[in-house]
């Protein structure tokens, strides 16, 4: 079954300082989708970055970029030079393909403080 | 550029009342998603429509139905509303399988 995994409930992170949340995932599928979104306080689900399972190149969108190792099943989210903005809960996503399943499964979240 | 629109943001209704809320996807998007968000949970799949059919189902109440119009918005009808229903919804669109899937800013749904 396809499942999507966060490690780290929360995390606290010193403001310029880089941060990586952790993401694993599991299916059998050999085509996927991964997602990362932001969601502060104020509820709106944002789009972060999008990494495709036959992408040969890690994903980038300006300070946010996406370790992706196929083997490992990883899909870690790094962000540079964090800000005070970057405080809020970010979920991991994977899409089956639509053959077997025409919805996004989501983790658990990882809320992260940053701290000034 | 164009996102996905959601109406109303808000929402207040009473118990067993009816609620339908709107999403109108990403022009060219052939695929919407529902998702329902309770306080602290993450994002559960309700259903989601392809190129204006049903293509998959979650773990949507048989009080709830949804479908998707000829211009692509979909809608969401809620009866026999309960306080558990109170929660944020979310309507997201994408173009395909294997692209971006970008979300509306959700309808808060209050129900007293």
């Amino acid at each position: 079954a396809q499942k999507i995994t966060q490690t780290q409930p929360g995390m606290f992170v010193q403001e310029k300082e880089a941060v990586t949340l952790d993401c694993t995932y599991d299916t059998s599928d050999p085509s996927y989708g991964l997602f990362w979104y932001k969601q502060p306080s104020s509820g709106e689900m944002i789009f972060l970055i999008y990494q495709g399972s036959y992408d040969q190149q890690n994903a980038t969108e300006g300070r946010y970029s996406l370790n992706f190792q196929k083997a490992r099943k990883s899909a870690n989210l790094v962000i540079s030079a964090s800000q005070l903005g970057d405080s809020a809960m970010y979920f991991c996503a994977m899409r089956p393909p639509r053959y077997r399943d025409d919805k996004i499964i989501f983790g658990k979240g990882t809320r992260l403080h940053i701290l000034p | 550029a164009a996102g996905v629109i959601q109406s109303p943001r808000h929402l207040i209704k009473e118990k067993r009342e009816t609620a339908t809320l709107k999403c109108y996807p990403i022009p060219r998007h052939d695929t919407v998603y529902w998702y329902q968000q309770g306080p602290g949970q993450d994002p559960q799949f309700l259903i989601s429509f392809y190129e204006k059919m049903q293509s998959d189902k979650g773990s949507i109440p048989d009080r709830f139905s949804a479908q998707q119009f000829s211009d692509y918005h979909s809608e969401l009808n809620m009866s026999s509303l309960e306080l558990g229903d109170s929660a944020l919804y979310f309507c997201a669109s994408s173009l395909e399988s294997n692209t971006e899937a970008f979300f509306g800013q959700g309808t808060r749904l209050t129900v007293v």
